[in-house]
């Protein structure tokens, strides 16, 4: 069976300040990793994905992650925080492209000025 | 641009009511999901359909049921509403090879 941990319900970070996300998972097959964020009364955007190409994936808005099979990890960094970054993101698995997806916690991330 | 609609973006119904969900995506995507969402337990998964006239049971399936007529259009039903059905409810839809799209959600509250 999948499962997804997120480390961290809610972070705060400085105006400026990198962003670290943490995203640990189990899979019993090589797995398709995504990282969505939702902003309030929204639905969830795609940030980026893995899907076993490179294990470095760029995303939108500047964010980045990178495929650890060893630490089983999927960790969501942005160099530099903005104010139109504070959201709730959900690191998900799936064990192809289309299929379900299981779904961390969520962590909440504050953007303070 | 793509999209996947659900009919409702705020519901209010009471208690033994039957309530419908709507989804509908345009996408021509095989595959339909119908999630939960509540806080601090992330997304949860209710049923899926992989086909027309098919649906499989996800991990909180009890309350639910769904309708998947048509290849673009999946409802939720919940036969008899209870309060702690109140959450967001959230559709998505993938094809073979694409990562899921979703719709804006419907906030349900159960009084």
């Amino acid at each position: 069976a999948q499962s997804v941990t997120q480390l961290g319900s809610h972070v705060s970070v400085s105006e400026g300040a990198l962003v670290l996300l943490r995203c640990n998972y189990s899979s019993s097959v090589p797995p398709y990793l995504f990282w969505y964020v939702q902003y309030p009364n929204q639905g969830l955007q795609l940030l980026l994905k893995y899907t076993s190409a490179a294990t470095l994936v760029k995303g939108i808005n500047g964010f980045e992650a990178e495929f650890k099979k060893s630490e089983t990890s999927f960790h969501l960094t942005k160099p530099s925080a903005h104010m139109s970054d504070a959201a709730e993101y959900f690191c998900a698995v799936s064990d192809y492209k289309g299929g379900k997806l299981i779904f961390g916690q969520g962590t909440e991330l504050s953007v303070k000025p | 641009d793509v999209k996947v609609t659900q009919s409702s973006r705020y519901l209010v119904k009471r208690t033994g009511e039957k309530v419908f969900l709507e989804c509908v995506q345009d996408m021509d995507h095989e595959n339909m999901f119908w999630y939960r969402q509540d806080p601090g337990l992330g997304l949860r998964l209710i049923y899926f359909s992989y086909d027309v006239k098919m649906k499989e049971k996800g991990d909180i399936p009890e309350g639910y049921s769904v309708s998947r007529e048509k290849k673009e259009r999946f409802s939720l039903i919940l036969e008899s509403a209870s309060t702690n059905q109140t959450s967001m409810y959230l559709c998505a839809s993938t094809g073979w090879n694409t990562e899921a799209f979703f719709g804006q959600g419907t906030r349900l509250t159960v009084v």
